[in-house]
């Protein structure tokens, strides 16, 4: 099974602020990677496909990168609307979450 | 717009048994995968099943197979789960998701509000 770990586990940040979240994969995917936003009480809600893919109606603060095992979501300006808990998944074989990242004010 | 609603959770003691329903609307239901995606209270998300358009393959976590069955019937756009051998780790938030393709090796793009299931005694 592919394992996924997401650092950091949380992470603490003002409005404005540049975030970056990192997910490691423990064989290489490819690029077959996507990042979901969730908030609490609610459904979580798709950001990134592909690795670097934007959703259609996901700002474009919002950014992905990486290939193989190592991926980054960054957020280049921090909104308020922007404290979630974050998530990558891998979908090259079945698929995998990794634990998660809640992003909360500093 | 894509809408998926599910329905059926509650509380059910352990080694009972549940049925999950997901109604879907707002897209050609057959020709995506579908999956139930769980979340216990205060962790992280697991795959639970998944299984593809016309339903000829399905796909389970190991620590449900042989417990949990996943079906669909296309001519009523729903997705079921029937959950059997329920155990206390199995309370969760069961979210229903539709996936981008036909079957699996693709990701998740829209999600129901999900139903919480509690297995207690």
């Amino acid at each position: 099974d592919i394992q996924m770990t997401q650092s950091p586990s949380t992470l603490s940040a003002s409005v404005g602020d540049r975030v970056t979240i990192t997910c490691r994969a423990s064989q290489s995917i490819s690029d077959w990677l996507a990042w979901y936003q969730q908030k609490p009480g609610k459904a979580p809600n798709l950001l990134i496909y592909r690795a670097s893919n934007l959703e259609s109606g996901v700002p474009s603060r919002f950014g992905g990168s990486g290939s193989g095992t190592e991926f980054t979501l960054t957020i280049s300006s921090l909104q308020p609307d922007d404290f979630a808990t974050y998530y990558c998944q891998q979908y090259y074989s079945f698929w995998t979450f990794g634990r998660g990242t809640k992003v909360e004010v500093k | 717009e894509v809408q998926l609603v599910e329905s059926g959770g509650g509380l059910v003691q352990p080694g009972g048994s549940l049925r999950l329903s997901c109604a879907a609307s707002g897209f050609t239901f057959s020709n995506y995968a579908m999956m139930w995606v769980r979340q216990a209270p205060g962790k992280g998300l697991e795959w639970v099943s998944g299984i593809s358009g016309s339903g000829g393959s399905t796909y389970n976590v190991d620590s449900v197979k042989g417990r949990f069955t996943i079906s669909r019937d296309n001519s009523k756009n729903t997705l079921f789960l029937q959950m059997n051998s329920l155990r206390a780790e199995d309370t969760a938030v069961y979210y229903c998701a539709k996936l981008m393709g036909y079957a699996s090796g693709t990701y998740l793009d829209y999600w129901g509000q999900g139903t919480l299931v509690t297995v207690s005694s």
